[in-house]
């Protein structure tokens, strides 16, 4: 089955500590997007990656880090820094083509909860 | 800087009947229009995707339409089904800052009751 996989579904942080996401795709797509979403407002992009090795920051990237070391795989550390990390996060992948007009997929979501 | 707007945010109809939900944005060079759906505590599924040069696309009892010099999309839902109660999304692709990027509307919340 291809699809995006998120992992966990479900996570608890303290206040203090690093947290980290998982996404994996078996797409074979070259592009990776990191969101949040919170109650009452649209989708905002954390970060995203349009190739192994190479990374940008979307809208909201403070507080957060991101990696991308293999194709299909593209975490998301939640850093003490962020002052409000409760939300939920959302991964999406599609095909670059340096064009605009690509389709986004999008994962089941990790919801975080800082306690 | 693009901004999307979704009319209404939320909805409620009887099964059976015939409806529209709406989407509009600020800029009109856009490269593509998508419309997912969410369920509670789920991640986006993709319903449709317009392309800039594209006026609609259907799918089933669904059909979006797009008018990009007017700034608007609408997705028609024909016949809803209590299975249809979601949220709907719309999010425009255009570029923004160094690259593309997509921008969402807050979505439509649909309740079709039986």
């Amino acid at each position: 089955d291809g699809g995006i996989t998120q992992s966990p579904k479900y996570l608890f942080r303290k206040e203090g500590q690093n947290v980290t996401l998982s996404c994996e795709q078996n797409l074979n797509h070259d592009a990776m997007y990191w969101y949040r979403q919170d109650p009452g407002q649209g989708l905002r992009l954390i970060y995203y990656s349009q190739i192994v090795n190479d990374f940008q920051k979307g809208d909201i990237a403070e507080g957060y880090s991101v990696s991308r070391e293999k194709k299909e795989s593209f975490p998301l550390t939640v850093t003490s820094a962020q002052k409000n990390p409760t939300a939920f996060y959302l991964c999406a992948s599609s095909i670059f083509r340096d064009r605009g007009d690509d389709e986004q997929f999008f994962g089941p979501g990790t919801r975080l909860t800082v306690l | 800087k693009q901004e999307v707007t979704q009319i209404p945010a939320a909805l409620s109809v009887p099964e059976g009947e015939n409806l529209v939900l709406n989407c509009s944005f600020t800029d009109s060079a856009i490269y593509n229009l998508q419309w997912f759906r969410q369920d509670p505590g789920k991640g986006l599924t993709s319903l449709l995707l317009i392309q800039s040069s594209q006026r609609e696309q259907t799918s089933g009892r669904l059909n979006a339409s797009l008018d990009k010099s007017s700034g608007r999309s609408t997705l028609y839902i024909a016949a809803s089904q209590p299975g249809d109660s979601a949220t709907y999304l719309c999010a425009v692709s255009a570029f923004g800052g160094s690259n593309y990027k997509l921008t969402f509307g807050k979505g439509t919340l649909l309740t079709v009751n039986p």
